[in-house]
């Protein structure tokens, strides 16, 4: 199966640090994507990661266990402009990305 | 650097009526192609994707298609709107081989069907 479970919603203050989990059924996928989409506009990327671990940019990092099925974002020093849906995306081979339904951030001055 | 345009930016249409949604990649050659839906509030769902000039590979039946006339090219189309074709669509783009595989998106289509 492809079931990719993300919250829904989370609620975090500016400046504050928040952590989006995804897990996902680990059979025939290889990395994973994190994207993030602000409302009405198109999905931007924002990691990869395919070997286990923590990746880092700037104020993201996202980190993977290929094992396990999970991953989660991690966002920094929030700013009122990461309001956004983020969306896991397993990749299933070198051309399928599988979406979650993707969580809707908000940041609270 | 490479750019991904989507026309028109909104479009709302009868039940019934035709459609053609056009994506055109520039900046890189033999781009791997795919044409996804949103459903407001949902995820994305990928329609068809083209790995070349001519190659379509749909993953769910619907009353869509797509064709690839030209290697940047991208066209997604309806004989027949229903009102559940109704959505966000979006175009993406991908190097080919072992380019890298995160996808980029174009500005989107929103579809309202009448």
């Amino acid at each position: 199966g492809q079931n990719i479970d993300q919250p829904t919603e989370m609620t975090a203050t500016e400046g504050a640090i928040v952590q989006i989990n995804c897990t996902y059924q680990t059979s025939g996928f290889n990395g994973l994507f994190w994207y993030q989409q602000h409302a009405g506009e198109a999905p931007t990327f924002l990691s990869y990661n395919v070997l286990d671990g923590l990746e880092e940019k700037g104020r993201f990092s996202s980190f993977l266990s290929r094992s396990k099925g999970y991953s989660y974002l991690l966002l920094k020093e929030l700013q009122m402009k990461d309001s956004a849906s983020y969306l896991c995306a397993p990749l299933r081979s070198s051309y399928k990305l599988i979406f979650g339904s993707g969580t809707r951030l908000l940041v609270r001055p | 650097s490479q750019t991904i345009h989507q026309w028109p930016a909104t479009l709302v249409q009868p039940v019934g009526s035709p459609l053609s949604l056009e994506c055109t990649v520039e900046g890189t050659s033999n781009p791997n192609l795919y044409w996804y839906r949103q459903a407001a509030g949902r995820g994305l769902q990928l329609l068809f994707y083209s790995v070349g000039i001519g190659q379509i590979s749909s993953e769910v039946p619907q009353n869509l298609s797509a064709s690839r006339p030209q290697d940047r090219q991208f066209i997604l189309s309806s004989k027949k709107l229903l009102l559940s074709d109704s959505g966000f669509y979006l175009c993406a783009w991908s190097h080919s081989g072992t380019g890298g595989y995160e996808q980029y998106f174009g500005p989107g289509t929103r579809l309202t069907v009448t």
